[in-house]
């Protein structure tokens, strides 16, 4: 099965724009794509889910081009307490079966 | 209730013992999945639940391990004669079907000594 792929790490400052892309070739018809956030000694925590388009919520938008072969993450004007690891989650590649993989860890600097 | 509740929060056991550990799912969440997190690893998964549907099994990583769910609510993952690979914090979420949106718990750290 095809992984994810994610950068593996990210450095930003506050108040500034983040996105995290993530690329995901064999995703299939059916398929959502979860982003999940997770900091130290805690459980992750689900941020966003998209089909198509673009979804945003209070904490964060998702865009995802028409072929969704890839997914970006972006959260607005980032603060100290958005330092974490961001996973993107796809079913048909391996899903909630596989190791989500390393993540994406976000550093935000003051 | 709220959100999945897991207990204990830590455990420290002795290399060869064996350790239960409870995860309570929200209200209503047909699915549960058992994951493990070494220290600066991603998660794996270990097992999964759906409703009354046979479980998932395929993650576990030896016949050490086993999970059972009751009444379709409560499971208890049970990890017999510990080695100290098996330390690691166990994390369980649950959801409404297979939606991928999953709501973890805060994990159960296993300290094998």
């Amino acid at each position: 099965l095809a992984k994810t792929t994610q950068p593996i790490s990210m450095d930003s400052y506050e108040g500034q724009e983040v996105n995290i892309t993530c690329s995901h070739n064999n995703i299939a018809t059916n398929d959502y794509i979860t982003w999940y956030q997770q900091f130290p000694s805690q459980g992750p925590r689900f941020i966003i889910q998209g089909y198509k388009t673009k979804v945003t919520n209070e904490v964060a938008s998702l865009f995802i081009p028409a072929d969704r072969k890839s997914s970006t993450l972006s959260l607005p004007r980032v603060s100290l307490s958005d330092t974490a690891v961001y996973y993107c989650l796809v079913p048909s590649t391996g899903g909630f079966k596989t190791i989500f993989g390393a993540g994406t860890r976000l550093f935000v600097k003051a | 209730g709220a959100g999945v509740s897991q207990s204990p929060s830590n455990k420290v056991t002795e290399k060869g013992k064996d350790v239960e550990l409870r995860c309570d799912p929200i209200s209503g969440h047909t699915a549960l999945y058992w994951y493990r997190q070494s220290l600066g690893q991603g998660l794996e998964f270990l097992i999964y639940f759906q409703g009354n549907s046979a479980p998932d099994k395929s993650g576990l990583p030896s016949d050490r391990f086993s999970a059972e769910r009751t009444g379709g609510s409560v499971s208890t993952l049970t990890i017999q004669r510990t080695q100290q690979e098996d330390s690691a914090v166990y994390l369980c979420a649950s959801s409404l079907a297979e939606t991928g949106a999953y709501t973890f718990g805060s994990g159960t750290r296993l300290t094998v000594v």
